[in-house]
């Protein structure tokens, strides 16, 4: 079946290790996206890439890194996870065309303690 | 960006219609209006967008003002599955552009 996959589904992280959030897509998308939801806060855009080999920051970019490899897969790593990065994190995917809708991934809920 | 603005709740009865507002008086020209929506623990969904004209499909309506400053939602016959937070949502002109979603309604059914 087409479309987002993410791994892990959930995960509790010590402060101050290393994580990477996978995301994959079949879809054969250009852009890619990284979102967290906290609540009350809704979706905040974290970083994307518009194609295979190009990123850029979103509103809170800080404490993550991304790199767009191919055009398949898009993973975000956290260097040294703290508390305040608690949260669950969607992945998602668009064609580029401006009109084009997003396709997201079902999320990673991630605990750091 | 072009902002955009939701009341936070608002319910309806199972089998009516829900009519989502939003207002977005800063919209430029080329730039779409979508809505999504997001029900507990999933990933957000893809519904329905338009530039300024008011647009039909499978899930729902979309209902956009002539002068675009702010559109309306409409699920026809609303059931307990469409509870969830719908987000209004602008696009910024060009290709690849990103979505800033805000806080969204939560549409509340009751039977």
């Amino acid at each position: 079946i087409a479309g987002i996959t993410q791994a892990p589904t959930s995960q509790i992280l010590a402060a101050g290790r290393r994580m990477t959030l996978r995301c994959t897509q079949d879809m054969r998308h250009n852009a890619m996206y990284w979102y967290r939801q906290d609540l009350g806060l809704g979706l905040r855009l974290i970083h994307y890439s518009n194609t295979a080999g190009t990123t850029g920051k979103g509103e809170v970019p800080d404490g993550y890194s991304v790199s767009r490899a191919n055009t398949d897969d898009f993973p975000l790593t956290l260097a040294s996870a703290v508390p305040s990065q608690t949260s669950v994190y969607f992945c998602a995917s668009s064609d580029g065309n401006r009109r084009s809708p997003l396709h997201f991934g079902n999320g990673t809920r991630l605990t750091v303690t | 960006d072009a902002k955009t603005t939701q009341p936070p709740s608002m319910d309806c009865a199972e089998g009516r219609a829900a009519n989502l507002p939003c207002n977005h008086s800063t919209i430029s020209g080329n730039e779409y209006v979508y809505w999504y929506r997001q029900i507990h623990s999933q990933g957000p969904q893809y519904i329905i967008h338009g530039l300024k004209n008011n647009e039909t499909n499978e899930m729902a309506s979309l209902i956009i003002t002539e002068d675009r400053k702010s559109s309306t939602l409409i699920l026809p016959h609303a059931t307990l599955r469409d509870t969830a937070v719908y987000y209004c949502i602008v696009r910024v002109a060009g290709a690849n552009s990103k979505l800033t979603f805000g806080k969204g309604i939560t549409l509340s059914v009751r039977p």
